[in-house]
């Protein structure tokens, strides 16, 4: 069985501040990874993911985030947030049967000016 | 454009109503999916099909049912529904094969509020 935990429910942060949202994962699978994002009254969209390859894992507008297969997280960063970042980011661990995600509990990320 | 398109932004019914929720997506997937979205529960998995009239249970499918008649669309329907189903339903949809390797291209959500 899978699970993911975010650790943080809401995360406030100041305009242009660095970012930090945590995910944590438990799989006895290979592992792959996602973090979505969930506008205001919008459905989700991808942020990026990872499947194999290189650790670090760049996505869209300025977001990376890092697999670390020791400490069984994907935690996901931005040197410098925008107002527009406001929004609610979902992490998922992808399971190796085929075609289904297991969603953390979600991060509200609340940037303020 | 890719898109799926849910029928209903906001739904309002009465306790014991039929609902029927319907998902479109223009991108021939093959899997599409039904979620129910709460608060800090994160979303949490309702039924899935791979293909044309199959279905298969997520992790919550009591009170549920689905309905995949044609490749397009995928639907969900509560037999009675009842106040604990007031909630977000998101519709989802995917590549076969690619629900691991590929992307969850989602719906704008479809609010139900069971008075």
């Amino acid at each position: 069985a899978q699970s993911v935990t975010q650790l943080d429910s809401q995360v406030p942060v100041f305009e242009e501040a660095p970012v930090e949202l945590r995910c944590n994962y438990s799989s006895s699978v290979s592992v792959y990874l996602f973090w979505y994002v969930q506008y205001p009254n919008q459905g989700l969209q991808l942020l990026l993911k990872y499947l194999s390859g290189s650790t670090l894992v760049k996505g869209i507008n300025g977001f990376e985030a890092e697999f670390n297969k020791s400490q069984t997280s994907f935690h996901l960063r931005k040197p410098s947030v925008h107002i527009s970042d406001t929004a609610e980011y979902f992490c998922a661990v992808g399971n190796n049967a085929g075609n289904m995600l297991t969603f953390g509990g979600g991060t509200r990320l609340m940037v303020k000016p | 454009d890719v898109k799926v398109t849910q029928s209903s932004r906001y739904l309002v019914k009465r306790t014991g109503e039929k609902v029927f929720l319907e998902c479109v997506q223009d991108m021939d997937h093959e899997n599409m999916f039904w979620y129910r979205q709460d608060p800090g529960l994160g979303l949490r998995l309702i039924y899935f099909s791979y293909d044309v009239k199959m279905k298969e249970k997520g992790d919550i499918p009591e009170g549920y049912s689905v309905s995949r008649e044609k490749k397009e669309r995928f639907s969900l329907i509560l037999e009675s529904a009842s106040t604990n189903q007031t909630s977000m339903y998101l519709c989802a949809s995917s590549f076969g094969g690619g629900g691991i390797t590929g992307e969850l291209f989602f719906g704008e959500g479809s609010r139900l509020t069971v008075l």
